[in-house]
């Protein structure tokens, strides 16, 4: 069983369109992040949820919004797409307030607007 | 401002060798270091982490240790292996949340 989940894997999209990425974790944790890897592949924070609630939100163009139905879900959302956006994305989670806080990635998507 | 450096891009070791991969840091407040190991196409994996009130933390072939003075950090794995062969990446943790170096790729020749 996968434990962290996100999808779709590729996405291919034209500039100013809207879309979607969906990530799931079944490890019963409370907190999920979204990362950005970008073109100097530096692994960078955009959102962090704890119980649903935003407590991390970076400087991000305010055209990517994260949605947390419930605990175990943490979808992004990006509108009017550029080609700078063109990166992998990395969705994550943990549990917090535990010594051991390693975040558990899922397996990327790759984004890239045309 | 990148508070959590990888200066080394790419490293090359033979099987049965040493491998260290270094990471250099610029924020005290950092509490907590990690490493991760990122294999093409995968979201990366937790592989060892080390509290900033202790200098060293092992665990089998992996041992991280801690320099605060320096702010350095440094992985060794030895005996290294083909199958270590991925990128690896240092992170440090601060008031909740992760930053990440830019990564090390990491070659072990057979």
């Amino acid at each position: 069983d996968t434990a962290v989940s996100q999808t779709p894997k590729y996405l291919v999209t034209q500039m100013g369109n809207d879309k979607s990425i969906k990530c799931e974790q079944n490890l019963g944790h409370d907190t999920m992040y979204w990362y950005k890897q970008d073109s100097k592949k530096f692994l960078k924070i955009m959102f962090s949820y704890n119980n649903k609630e935003l407590i991390i939100n970076e400087t991000v163009p305010n055209r990517f919004s994260p949605k947390s139905p419930d605990k175990a879900h943490l979808n992004l959302h990006i509108n009017s797409l550029e080609l700078g956006d063109s990166a992998v994305y990395f969705c994550a989670s943990s549990r917090v307030g535990t010594v051991n806080t390693e975040a558990f990635f899922g397996q990327g998507t790759r984004l890239t607007v045309v | 401002d990148q508070q959590v450096k990888q200066n080394s891009p790419s490293l090359s070791v033979q099987e049965g060798r040493i491998s260290i991969l270094n990471c250099d840091y610029t924020n005290s407040m950092f509490d907590y270091f990690l490493w991760y190991k990122k294999y093409p196409a995968e979201g990366p994996t937790f592989l060892i982490s080390i509290s900033s009130i202790k200098d060293k933390n092992e665990d089998g072939r992996f041992t991280v240790f801690l320099n605060k003075s320096a702010k350095h950090l440094s992985l060794h794995i030895v005996p290294s292996q083909p199958g270590d062969s991925a990128v690896y990446f240092c992170a440090a943790r601060n008031t909740g949340k992760l930053i990440f170096g830019q990564g090390t790729t990491l070659q072990v020749k057979p």
